[in-house]
Protein backbone atom coordinates (compact mmCIF):
# COMPACT_ATOMS: atom_id res chain seq x y z
CA UNK A 1 0.00 0.00 0.00
CA UNK A 2 0.74 3.08 -1.09
CA UNK A 3 2.05 5.16 2.08
CA UNK A 4 4.02 7.55 4.60
CA UNK A 5 4.73 6.46 7.94
CA UNK A 6 5.48 8.54 11.09
CA UNK A 7 6.82 7.04 14.07
CA UNK A 8 6.16 7.88 17.09
CA UNK A 9 2.21 8.90 16.84
CA UNK A 10 2.38 10.14 20.21
CA UNK A 11 5.23 11.26 22.07
CA UNK A 12 5.33 13.35 25.75
CA UNK A 13 8.99 14.76 25.97
CA UNK A 14 11.05 17.71 28.41
CA UNK A 15 12.35 20.50 27.72
CA UNK A 16 16.24 20.27 26.45
CA UNK A 17 15.84 16.28 25.31
CA UNK A 18 16.47 16.07 21.59
CA UNK A 19 13.66 13.80 19.82
CA UNK A 20 13.39 12.65 16.39
CA UNK A 21 10.12 11.64 14.37
CA UNK A 22 11.19 9.74 11.45
CA UNK A 23 8.90 9.85 7.85
CA UNK A 24 9.19 7.35 5.80
CA UNK A 25 7.81 6.59 2.05
CA UNK A 26 7.50 3.64 -0.19
CA UNK A 27 6.08 5.48 -3.63
CA UNK A 28 9.83 6.61 -4.88
CA UNK A 29 8.37 10.38 -4.27
CA UNK A 30 11.13 13.07 -4.82
CA UNK A 31 9.10 15.71 -2.44
CA UNK A 32 9.21 15.71 0.42
CA UNK A 33 7.89 18.41 3.35
CA UNK A 34 7.40 18.73 7.31
CA UNK A 35 4.26 20.41 8.51
CA UNK A 36 3.18 21.69 12.02
CA UNK A 37 -0.76 22.10 12.88
CA UNK A 38 -1.67 24.74 15.21
CA UNK A 39 -5.20 25.39 16.61
CA UNK A 40 -6.73 28.72 14.42
CA UNK A 41 -2.91 28.68 12.17
CA UNK A 42 -3.57 25.89 9.66
CA UNK A 43 -0.90 24.08 8.67
CA UNK A 44 2.53 25.72 8.21
CA UNK A 45 5.96 24.04 6.59
CA UNK A 46 8.32 23.36 8.58
CA UNK A 47 10.98 21.99 6.02
CA UNK A 48 10.92 20.57 2.73
CA UNK A 49 13.21 18.93 0.16
CA UNK A 50 13.06 18.27 -3.38
CA UNK A 51 15.23 15.27 -3.79
CA UNK A 52 18.13 13.43 -1.70
CA UNK A 53 20.42 15.54 -0.14
CA UNK A 54 18.57 19.28 -1.03
CA UNK A 55 16.64 20.52 1.69
CA UNK A 56 15.66 24.33 2.30
CA UNK A 57 13.83 25.74 4.73
CA UNK A 58 9.77 26.48 5.05
CA UNK A 59 8.00 28.63 6.97
CA UNK A 60 8.54 27.89 10.38
CA UNK A 61 11.99 26.45 10.40
CA UNK A 62 13.83 27.82 13.79
CA UNK A 63 14.47 24.83 16.77
CA UNK A 64 14.06 21.87 13.54
CA UNK A 65 16.71 19.97 11.63
CA UNK A 66 16.08 17.88 8.95
CA UNK A 67 17.76 15.56 6.53
CA UNK A 68 17.56 13.63 3.81
CA UNK A 69 20.29 10.99 2.90
CA UNK A 70 17.54 8.57 1.28
CA UNK A 71 15.06 9.12 -1.34
CA UNK A 72 12.76 7.08 1.58
CA UNK A 73 13.46 8.94 4.08
CA UNK A 74 13.18 12.61 5.58
CA UNK A 75 13.72 12.69 9.45
CA UNK A 76 12.52 15.59 11.93
CA UNK A 77 14.80 16.69 14.57
CA UNK A 78 14.02 18.38 17.41
CA UNK A 79 17.71 18.97 19.20
CA UNK A 80 16.47 20.95 22.29
CA UNK A 81 12.23 20.92 22.29
CA UNK A 82 10.76 23.79 23.77
CA UNK A 83 7.32 24.06 24.95
CA UNK A 84 6.42 26.26 21.71
CA UNK A 85 6.83 22.97 19.59
CA UNK A 86 4.12 21.32 21.36
CA UNK A 87 2.22 20.79 18.11
CA UNK A 88 0.17 17.96 15.71
CA UNK A 89 3.46 17.20 13.42
CA UNK A 90 2.58 16.12 9.59
CA UNK A 91 5.26 14.55 7.02
CA UNK A 92 3.80 14.68 3.21
CA UNK A 93 5.61 13.53 -0.21
CA UNK A 94 4.44 13.99 -3.75
CA UNK A 95 6.17 12.83 -7.21
CA UNK A 96 7.76 16.57 -8.26
CA UNK A 97 7.10 19.29 -6.10
CA UNK A 98 4.30 20.63 -4.27
CA UNK A 99 1.43 22.72 -6.46
CA UNK A 100 0.95 21.01 -9.47
CA UNK A 101 1.02 17.40 -7.67
CA UNK A 102 -1.17 16.21 -5.26
CA UNK A 103 0.52 15.84 -1.75
CA UNK A 104 0.10 12.58 0.38
CA UNK A 105 0.14 12.97 4.00
CA UNK A 106 1.37 10.30 7.04
CA UNK A 107 -1.21 9.95 9.56
CA UNK A 108 0.39 12.57 11.81
CA UNK A 109 2.21 13.00 15.20
CA UNK A 110 1.27 14.62 18.28
CA UNK A 111 4.32 15.80 20.31
CA UNK A 112 3.89 17.60 23.81
CA UNK A 113 7.01 19.20 25.59
CA UNK A 114 6.72 19.74 28.99
CA UNK B 1 2.09 37.75 0.41
CA UNK B 2 0.08 34.91 -0.35
CA UNK B 3 -2.74 33.76 1.36
CA UNK B 4 -5.92 31.36 2.02
CA UNK B 5 -8.74 32.74 4.12
CA UNK B 6 -11.36 30.07 5.48
CA UNK B 7 -13.73 32.73 7.15
CA UNK B 8 -15.50 29.54 9.41
CA UNK B 9 -13.82 28.39 11.98
CA UNK B 10 -16.99 25.80 13.23
CA UNK B 11 -20.17 24.96 11.25
CA UNK B 12 -22.41 22.77 12.38
CA UNK B 13 -25.38 21.51 10.06
CA UNK B 14 -28.11 18.76 9.91
CA UNK B 15 -27.47 15.23 8.90
CA UNK B 16 -28.78 15.84 4.91
CA UNK B 17 -28.79 19.72 5.04
CA UNK B 18 -26.83 21.31 2.08
CA UNK B 19 -23.02 22.33 2.78
CA UNK B 20 -21.00 25.33 1.58
CA UNK B 21 -17.20 25.90 3.15
CA UNK B 22 -16.12 29.29 2.01
CA UNK B 23 -12.22 29.66 0.45
CA UNK B 24 -10.53 32.87 -0.54
CA UNK B 25 -7.05 33.15 -1.47
CA UNK B 26 -4.72 36.12 -2.24
CA UNK B 27 -2.08 35.24 -4.83
CA UNK B 28 -1.06 37.18 -8.42
CA UNK B 29 -2.04 34.56 -10.58
CA UNK B 30 -4.41 31.62 -10.76
CA UNK B 31 -2.88 29.17 -8.44
CA UNK B 32 -3.67 25.36 -8.26
CA UNK B 33 -6.50 24.95 -5.57
CA UNK B 34 -6.88 22.13 -3.04
CA UNK B 35 -9.43 20.76 -0.51
CA UNK B 36 -8.14 18.64 2.04
CA UNK B 37 -10.11 16.57 4.58
CA UNK B 38 -8.99 15.57 8.17
CA UNK B 39 -10.80 12.73 9.98
CA UNK B 40 -9.93 12.78 13.81
CA UNK B 41 -6.85 11.34 14.53
CA UNK B 42 -5.69 10.45 10.33
CA UNK B 43 -3.80 12.63 8.12
CA UNK B 44 -4.88 14.47 5.79
CA UNK B 45 -6.90 13.01 2.47
CA UNK B 46 -7.51 14.96 -0.91
CA UNK B 47 -11.25 15.61 -1.64
CA UNK B 48 -10.15 17.40 -4.76
CA UNK B 49 -8.34 19.75 -6.66
CA UNK B 50 -8.54 22.58 -9.65
CA UNK B 51 -5.64 22.84 -12.29
CA UNK B 52 -7.25 24.34 -15.29
CA UNK B 53 -10.64 24.12 -17.32
CA UNK B 54 -13.91 23.15 -16.35
CA UNK B 55 -14.53 25.41 -12.85
CA UNK B 56 -16.70 23.14 -11.40
CA UNK B 57 -14.84 20.57 -9.98
CA UNK B 58 -15.98 16.54 -8.36
CA UNK B 59 -14.37 15.37 -5.71
CA UNK B 60 -14.65 12.24 -3.52
CA UNK B 61 -17.31 11.15 -1.37
CA UNK B 62 -19.62 13.78 -2.95
CA UNK B 63 -18.10 17.22 -2.82
CA UNK B 64 -17.82 19.78 -5.46
CA UNK B 65 -16.06 22.98 -5.27
CA UNK B 66 -16.27 25.53 -8.16
CA UNK B 67 -13.62 28.05 -8.88
CA UNK B 68 -14.63 31.81 -9.46
CA UNK B 69 -11.48 33.89 -10.70
CA UNK B 70 -13.25 36.99 -10.52
CA UNK B 71 -13.78 36.62 -6.04
CA UNK B 72 -10.78 34.42 -5.76
CA UNK B 73 -12.86 32.02 -4.35
CA UNK B 74 -12.91 28.14 -4.18
CA UNK B 75 -15.91 26.79 -2.06
CA UNK B 76 -16.42 23.51 -1.72
CA UNK B 77 -20.00 21.92 -1.27
CA UNK B 78 -22.07 19.17 -0.53
CA UNK B 79 -25.70 18.58 -1.29
CA UNK B 80 -26.28 16.45 1.04
CA UNK B 81 -23.95 15.78 4.45
CA UNK B 82 -23.81 12.61 6.54
CA UNK B 83 -22.76 12.07 9.95
CA UNK B 84 -19.08 10.84 8.67
CA UNK B 85 -18.56 13.91 7.05
CA UNK B 86 -17.89 15.48 10.62
CA UNK B 87 -13.92 16.55 10.36
CA UNK B 88 -11.99 19.61 9.50
CA UNK B 89 -11.26 20.89 6.26
CA UNK B 90 -8.48 22.62 5.04
CA UNK B 91 -8.43 24.85 1.69
CA UNK B 92 -4.95 24.96 0.03
CA UNK B 93 -3.64 26.63 -2.74
CA UNK B 94 0.07 25.87 -4.68
CA UNK B 95 1.10 28.59 -6.72
CA UNK B 96 1.63 28.03 -10.49
CA UNK B 97 5.69 27.78 -11.12
CA UNK B 98 6.33 27.29 -7.55
CA UNK B 99 7.10 23.75 -5.94
CA UNK B 100 8.36 23.83 -2.72
CA UNK B 101 5.00 23.99 -0.82
CA UNK B 102 1.72 24.38 -0.14
CA UNK B 103 -0.31 27.55 1.61
CA UNK B 104 -2.95 25.77 3.59
CA UNK B 105 -6.08 28.02 5.27
CA UNK B 106 -6.71 27.88 9.28
CA UNK B 107 -9.24 25.00 8.29
CA UNK B 108 -12.99 24.79 9.03
CA UNK B 109 -14.27 22.09 11.64
CA UNK B 110 -17.50 20.48 10.50
CA UNK B 111 -19.96 19.30 12.65
CA UNK B 112 -22.81 17.34 11.93
CA UNK B 113 -25.96 16.30 14.13
CA UNK B 114 -28.32 13.47 13.71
Amino acid sequence: EAQVTQNPRYLITVTGKKLTVTCSQNMNHEYMSWYRQDPGLGLRQIYYSMNVEVTDKGDVPEGYKVSRKEKRNFPLILESPSPNQTSLYFCASSLFGAGANVLTFGAGSRLTVL
Amino acid sequence: AQSVTQPDIHITVSEGASLELRCNYSYGATPYLFWYVQSPGQGLQLLLKYFSGDTLVQGIKGFEAEFKRSQSSFNLRKPSVHWSDAAEYFCAVGPRGGYNKLIFGAGTRLAVHP
